[in-house]
């Protein structure tokens, strides 16, 4: 799998949109890019995906850039129960077995 | 919305006990997975399975097996436990042939004393 570079850790303000950036030059044609959340003591929650295009759930967006080399999550309206760490992660799709490797990630503080 | 459910939510076990940590998922599921997560090593892969009665050693297999006699459940077993075995146990589940992404239960935080 692809290895992703993201920021250590962010802020924001509770109401606003928080951008996530995550780099990730060595990604092959058939990985896709995941993002996951971890709020303390929980396990990880699955956001959302994509391969080439933009994708948009009830909960985020993502923006992958046409070099797929870097992608953005979007939260579009903070609340503070979104503080947590995300994950970006990029790996081939529906392979079984394929471990999931999750990296730093980034620390998300959304303040009131 | 797909479930993953952990037996326990905390467990402290001795030293050289046996210990079940039981998962069982409620959306016919192919694919199941046992990690640990432990402060700053991140997620590690214990074992998982694409299959009942099938299994396969992820990244740290040592000190650990597994069961899965049944296609929504996944079990853990630490043989004997020892003090380098406190963490918290993931487990997650995901179809076998789409891109879903994984559902991971609450965890179980194991100490071993």
């Amino acid at each position: 799998d692809a290895k992703t570079t993201q920021p250590p850790s962010m802020d924001c303000a509770e109401g606003r949109a928080a951008n996530l950036p995550c780099n990730h030059s060595t990604i092959s044609g058939n990985e896709y890019v995941y993002w996951y959340r971890q709020i303390h003591s929980q396990g990880p929650q699955y956001i959302i995906h994509g391969l080439k295009n933009n994708e948009t759930n009830e909960m985020a967006s993502l923006i992958i850039t046409e070099d797929r080399k870097s992608s953005t999550l979007i939260l579009p309206h903070a609340t503070l129960r979104d503080t947590a760490v995300y994950y970006c992660i990029v790996r081939v799709a529906g392979a079984a077995g394929n471990k999931l490797t999750f990296g730093g990630g980034t620390r998300v503080l959304v303040k009131p | 919305d797909v479930k993953v459910t952990q037996s326990s939510r905390y467990l402290v076990k001795r030293t050289g006990e046996k210990v079940f940590l039981e998962c069982v998922q409620d959306m016919d599921h192919e694919n199941m997975f046992w990690y640990r997560q432990d402060p700053g090593l991140g997620l590690r892969l214990i074992y998982f399975s694409y299959d009942v009665k099938m299994k396969e050693k992820g990244d740290i297999p040592e000190g650990y097996s597994v069961s899965r006699e049944k296609k929504e459940r996944f079990s853990l077993i630490l043989e004997s436990a020892s003090t380098n075995q406190t963490s918290m146990y993931l487990c997650a589940s995901t179809p076998g042939d789409r891109e879903r992404g994984y559902t991971f239960g609450s965890g179980t935080r194991l100490t071993v004393v």
